[in-house]
């Protein structure tokens, strides 16, 4: 499944299937972009960072694409499980190092 | 152990009320922040504190105060509340490298105000 992170909020999976959550961001001179989860009642836990210099980065069973050209960047989650189910939001910083983060996307896993 | 730490969980109170809301970090780092979370879930940063000093301060009124007494501890003043001013509360903190906020934030569980 795919969302189109602002204008799809809500990105509904089944389980084992992979996910993908995506991210537009404006300013182009950020540099430095996170993916957060946040579980419902809990705050925003990391999940995987990139810097501008990359354009790809794997963790377990998550991958972070960094598109600089179109200012995009997106979240895979490979087997997406139950425990999966939050809302991701990814976060951008600049120079200036304010942190800004996106509108977020609800990713719900279905059994 | 509990990182980021804040209390109370959950503030109801009534418009025009003086509260604050305690935040505290045993990670050691030396930036620590306060977010607001809305009701649509979008994430706002307020402040930020590095070494005592505010790096970041966002246009928020001015009845919010950051004060920190020590670099473990961040807390959120506010007085005269508001009904705009229900939402949910983040602190978080990191390690900031070379000036840049490189590192990754981690976040309490969030204080829920509601201004009744």
């Amino acid at each position: 499944g795919e969302s189109v992170g602002l204008h799809l909020p809500t990105l509904s999976v089944q389980e084992g299937d992979n996910s993908i959550i995506n991210c537009a961001y404006s300013n182009s001179a950020s540099d430095y972009f996170i993916w957060y989860k946040q579980e419902s009642g809990k705050g925003p836990q990391f999940i995987i960072d990139i810097r501008s210099n990359m354009d790809k980065r794997q963790g377990q069973r998550v991958t972070v694409l960094l598109n600089k050209t179109v200012k995009h960047l997106s979240l895979q989650i490979a087997a997406t499980q139950p425990g999966d189910s939050a809302v991701y939001f990814c976060a951008e910083t600049s120079h200036n190092n304010d942190m800004r983060f996106g509108a977020g996307t609800r990713l719900t896993v279905k059994p | 152990d509990t990182a980021v730490s804040q209390t109370p969980k959950y503030l109801v109170t009534q418009m025009g009320n003086d509260k604050s809301i305690k935040c505290e970090q045993n990670l050691g780092h030396d930036t620590m922040y306060w977010y607001k979370q809305d009701s649509k879930k979008f994430l706002k940063i307020m402040f930020s504190y590095n070494n005592k000093e505010l790096i970041i301060n966002e246009t928020v009124p001015n009845r919010f105060s950051p004060k920190s007494p020590d670099k473990a501890h961040l807390n959120l003043h506010i007085n005269s509340l508001e009904l705009g001013d229900s939402a949910v509360y983040f602190c978080a903190s990191s390690q900031v490298g070379s000036g840049r906020i490189y590192h990754e934030q981690f976040f309490g569980p969030g204080t829920r105000l509601t201004v009744l």
